[in-house]
Parts: C-alpha cells; sequence; structure tokens
C-alpha cells in the first residue's frame, strides 16, 4: 500500500521565519509528487516534482524531490501571515489518473504576527 | 470559469437518510473525482470517472455511489447516512494525461 508521511503534523512561527516541511514516501512506481495549499476551502495546487534535485520556485515558496532518499521538502521564506494553512503533500504511482494519487494528512502551519 | 462547483457547502442529515452532492467542472476534463477529508486527515478517494460512463472505486467507497453520464456532472450519492459520513466532502478534476487536480470548495456534511 503506498504511504505518504508529512512532518511536522503542526508547526507555529513568526512572521519573516523560514519553514521546512517535510513529506516522505513510499510508493510502487512513482510518478510524481503534488504540493498543496488548503486554507479554508479547497487544496489548491503548488507545485508538481517529477525529476529530483530541480528545484521548483514560486515567489518565496519552494520545493524540491529527492527520489534516492524518497522525500520532498516544501520551503517557504519571509513567512507572511496569509501563509497560515494545512499544506497537502500527493504521490502520483505509475498507474496514473486517480487510483494512483495518495496523500498525506498534511502539515498545519501557523504564522504568528 | 466557474471550474469546479460543489453543491451544497453545508449539509446536516439525519441516520439513515440518503441525498445526493453534486459536482460540475465547466473545464472539459476527463477526470473526475470524489475525497473525503476528516479532520486532521489528509484525503481520502471515494470514487473516480476517467470520463462519461465509466467509474470506479477508489479507497473508501463504501456507503456511496456515482454515476457519470455527462463529461461535466459527477454526482455523488449517499444512500443510508451514517455518522461515520460525517465529513467534509470534495470533487476534483484533471485532464487526461495531467496529473493535477482541480478542487471544488467542498461540501461539509454532518449525519447526525
Amino acid at each position: 500500500e503506498d504511504k505518504v508521511v508529512q512532518s511536522p503534523l503542526s508547526l507555529v512561527v513568526h512572521e519573516g521565519d523560514t519553514v521546512t516541511l517535510n513529506c516522505s514516501y513510499e510508493v510502487t512506481n512513482f510518478r510524481s509528487l503534488l504540493w498543496y495549499k488548503q486554507e479554508k476551502k479547497a487544496p489548491t495546487f503548488l507545485f508538481m516534482l517529477t525529476s529530483s534535485g530541480i528545484e521548483k520556485k514560486s515567489g518565496r515558496l519552494s520545493s524540491i524531490l529527492d527520489k534516492k532518499e524518497l522525500f520532498s521538502i516544501l520551503n517557504i521564506t519571509a513567512t507572511q501571515t496569509g501563509d497560515s494553512a494545512v499544506y497537502l503533500c500527493a504521490v502520483i504511482n505509475l498507474r496514473g489518473g486517480a487510483d494512483g494519487l495518495t496523500f498525506g494528512k498534511g502539515t498545519h502551519l501557523i504564522i504568528q504576527p | 470559469n466557474a471550474g469546479v462547483t460543489q453543491t451544497p457547502k453545508f449539509r446536516i442529515l439525519k441516520i439513515g437518510q440518503s441525498m445526493t452532492l453534486q459536482c460540475t467542472q465547466d473545464m472539459n476534463h476527463n477526470y473526475m473525482y470524489w475525497y473525503r477529508q476528516d479532520p486532521g486527515m489528509g484525503l481520502k478517494l471515494i470514487y473516480y470517472s476517467v470520463g462519461a460512463g465509466i467509474t470506479d472505486k477508489g479507497e473508501v467507497p463504501n456507503g456511496y455511489n456515482v454515476s457519470r453520464s455527462t463529461t461535466e456532472d459527477f454526482p455523488l450519492r449517499l444512500e443510508l447516512a451514517a455518522p461515520s459520513q460525517t465529513s467534509v466532502y470534495f470533487c476534483a478534476s484533471s485532464y487526461v494525461g495531467e496529473e493535477t487536480q482541480y478542487f471544488g470548495p467542498g461540501t461539509r456534511l454532518l449525519v447526525l
């Protein structure tokens, strides 16, 4: 059974801090890893990572995948209160499509002013 | 584009009642999905569809049914509601061959 483990489960930091969220996985025939941000409602897509060692970047957020060690990190620099959310990691195996998507439980990030 | 829309936003059901959660997307996506999310947990796949007329079970299908008569709509049916079905339900869709899923705003369901 595919497994995705995120850590920490929750994290409280002050505005301006840098945070690193972790996602480790066990999946047969890995295809890609996705990061989502979930505020009060639906998850919104952040990054998709397929190749090892290539950093994806969007503003203050960045993510990288290590396929050898089976993990990914999501980095947020100069955090703002608007970054407060649950960050979800999901992996897809080579079966692709819906049956191959497994989510972690998420990291609940709280940014204090 | 409205993207993925879901109705209702919130519903309270009594045990044994039935209801249908509606999901519509206007992006011409072939793939559609239903997830449930319990507090502090990740999303669990209930059912999915790769196109009109085709549906398949996900990880937690028991107690639910789906249909996909059109590309746009993917309703989720609860026949005999149970307290264990209290959850937030998300519908999502994606293009064939693309792994990015676009989520609806969710339906919060409370079964008492």
